[in-house]
């Protein structure tokens, strides 16, 4: 079955600590994105990328980073500049970029806690 | 501004019944598709229903509709006959022509709680 597969799903994170959020994609899809969402409030994008080796700031990138060496996998670290990090991470992808109809597939997520 | 406003924070439908969530926009391009996503407890996106900026008719898809008021800027989602496994979070988005990254611009949820 293709989709997206974030691993793992849950993780914890010590003072100090940077840590890396996994996500891969079978779908054969160009861009993915990384989303974080807070209790209570939607989706904020952190990073996204159009095509391998390309990367791009979202609104919420301060503490973040990101690499896209392969078209299939998109991972995240979370950096100890990251002073909250505490959050449900979100990958999706999706086919192509030019077009408004064009909908997002998501993983299930990772949800990250501070130790 | 707000891109994405989603006025209901938590909802209460009986079983069986149709229920209303709304949503409302803001956006200057003329060019948009505005998407519904629900998210069950176990946290997945899960797409329901799309409608473009262009589109004349509303979308639906099966007990799904978008009821789309162009000229009031507003997406509401329409669920009809409400079943148990609808109680979930659901989010409106807009992603917008004249935005290069094509990101998905989220509201912030309404959750929504199906009684039997």
């Amino acid at each position: 079955d293709g989709g997206i597969t974030q691993s793992p799903k849950y993780l914890f994170r010590k003072e100090g600590q940077n840590v890396t959020l996994s996500c891969e994609q079978n779908l054969n899809h160009d861009a993915m994105y990384w989303y974080r969402q807070d209790p209570g409030q939607g989706l904020r994008l952190i990073y996204y990328s159009q095509i391998v080796n390309d990367f791009q700031k979202g609104d919420i990138a301060e503490g973040y980073s990101v690499s896209r060496e392969k078209k299939e996998s998109f991972p995240l670290t979370v950096t100890s500049a990251q002073k909250n990090p505490t959050a449900f991470y979100l990958c999706a992808s999706s086919i192509v970029t030019d077009s408004t109809n064009e909908k997002l597939f998501f993983g299930s997520g990772t949800q990250l806690s501070v130790l | 501004a707000q891109k994405i406003t989603q006025t209901q924070p938590g909802m209460f439908v009986q079983e069986k019944e149709a229920v209303t969530l709304d949503c409302t926009y803001d956006t200057s391009d003329q060019s948009y598709g505005l998407f519904w996503y629900k998210q069950p407890s176990s946290g997945e996106m899960i797409f329901l229903i799309y409608q473009g900026s262009y589109d004349e008719q509303n979308a639906t898809e099966g007990r799904y509709s978008l009821n789309f008021q162009k000229a009031r800027k507003s997406a509401n989602l329409v669920i009809s006959a409400s079943q148990l496994g609808d109680s979930a979070m659901y989010f409106c988005a807009m992603r917008e022509d004249q935005d290069s990254s094509y990101k998905l611009i989220f509201g912030s949820g309404t959750r929504l709680l199906v009684r039997p």
